[in-house]
Order: structure tokens, then sequence, then C-alpha cells
């Protein structure tokens, strides 16, 4: 059972065009919703992440918008630049229980092209 | 401070065979956690120690375990390894109690022949 479906599982942008990834989750037990960015040969890393009290947060070019109604979080990357293709994964942590911490949509291979 | 940091960088073992990984967490850092990453299936989880208990299990067989030490330091151990279990896994800490903010190391690839 895939608790977080994200998609695209591919996006080719070009540079300076915005980027957007989509996530959906099931479980409205999640109450914490991060985004991570992961390099080839890399680990993931924390990019950005939000909590369901709050519709959007923005640092930088990376911006969260939350629909708690529609159990919906998206990922917008504005001004899209070369250094920023890389393996997005969405993800969702729920507190407590036996089904672990955080679990991680499939992720978005985005390339932006020069 | 240091990040996370794993061991080995790369592994190669033939099936039937066992091995050994290890994370050295971020200093002051009292959850690990630890995920197998395949092309296939992202990111799935296998299991949380927080103060040298496990406290989170992912749906893995039981030839994969793991331990944490007092300083926070853990290992994960896979028995009898099966071609299937060729992924990166990767070791990643969390400040405070919850866990939910994962800082992740670079992984261990291990490659089962």
């Amino acid at each position: 059972q895939q608790q977080v479906k994200q998609s695209p599982q591919s996006l080719i942008v070009q540079k300076g065009g915005i980027s957007i990834i989509n996530c959906a989750y099931e479980n409205t037990a999640f109450d914490y919703f991060p985004w991570y960015q992961q390099f080839p040969g890399k680990g993931p890393a924390l990019l950005i992440a939000i909590r369901p009290d709050v519709s959007e947060k923005k640092e930088g070019r990376f911006t969260i918008s939350f629909n708690k109604s529609a159990k919906q979080f998206s990922l917008h990357i504005m001004d899209s630049q070369p250094g920023d293709s890389a393996t997005y994964f969405c993800a969702a942590f729920k507190k407590g229980g036996s089904q672990g911490n955080l679990i991680f949509g499939k992720g978005t291979k985005l390339s932006v092209k020069p | 401070k240091a990040g996370v940091t794993q061991t080995p960088r790369y592994l190669i073992k033939t099936r039937g065979q066992q091995v050994t990984l290890s994370c050295s967490p971020i200093s002051g850092h009292r959850s690990v956690s630890w995920y197998q990453q395949t092309p296939g299936q992202g990111l799935q989880f296998l299991f949380e120690y927080f103060s040298e208990t496990q406290r989170n299990k992912g749906n893995f067989p039981g030839r994969f375990s793991g331990r944490q030490f007092s300083n926070s330091r853990s290992e994960m151990n896979v028995s009898t390894l099966e071609l299937g279990d060729s992924a990166l896994y990767l070791c990643a800490s969390s400040p405070g109690t919850l866990g939910e903010k994962l800082f992740f190391g670079s992984g261990t690839q291990l490659s089962v022949l």
C-alpha cells in the first residue's frame, strides 16, 4: 500500500522555468511533510518542510503548497536552474505507531535544461 | 559538525553471505534510522533506534537486523544475502525525540552477486 503518491516520475524544465512536483497522501494522521533533494552519489537532503496548519511555505526559490482537504501537497521551484537537476522526494511523517517514521514518495527526477 | 558517516561506501558480496554496515550519526543525535533505496521501490524504511532501543520497524524479513550502541553509533546486519538485497542502504540521524527531521549519510552501495 503506497501511502504517499508522487508525480510525475520525471520532469524536464527549461532554465528559468517553474518546476512543479505533486504528492498525495491517504493517512490523515500524517502531521509533517518534508521534501528531500538527492544528487547522484549522495544521500537525500532536507530541502523544505510544512505542517498541515499552514497552506504555504516559501524558502528562496522553493515553495510548498499544502491542501489539507484534498490531502495533497506540492513543491514549486521558481526560476529553475541546471544545478537544481536532482531527484526530489516528498514524504510524510506520522507520530508513534509501528509503521515507521517517514514515508517517502517514489521520487521525481528533475532535469533542468540550460 | 560532521555529517552522518557510513562505512563502507561500497560492498560486494555473494548470495548466502552476511554483511554488516556501520553508521555514525551527527554528534548529539540519538535517533538513527535505516532505509533501503532501490530504483524500483524507492526509499523503504527498515528500522529506527533511539537510545539503544528499536522504536520502529518496517516490513522487512528477519534477515535484516540492527542495533545501536551507547554512543548512538548504529549497525545493520543482513544475513543470508539474496540477489534482491542489492541496494543503497542509507542511514539517517535525527535531533530531538520524534525522529521527523532526517539527516542522511551518503549510503553504502551493496551489490549481491
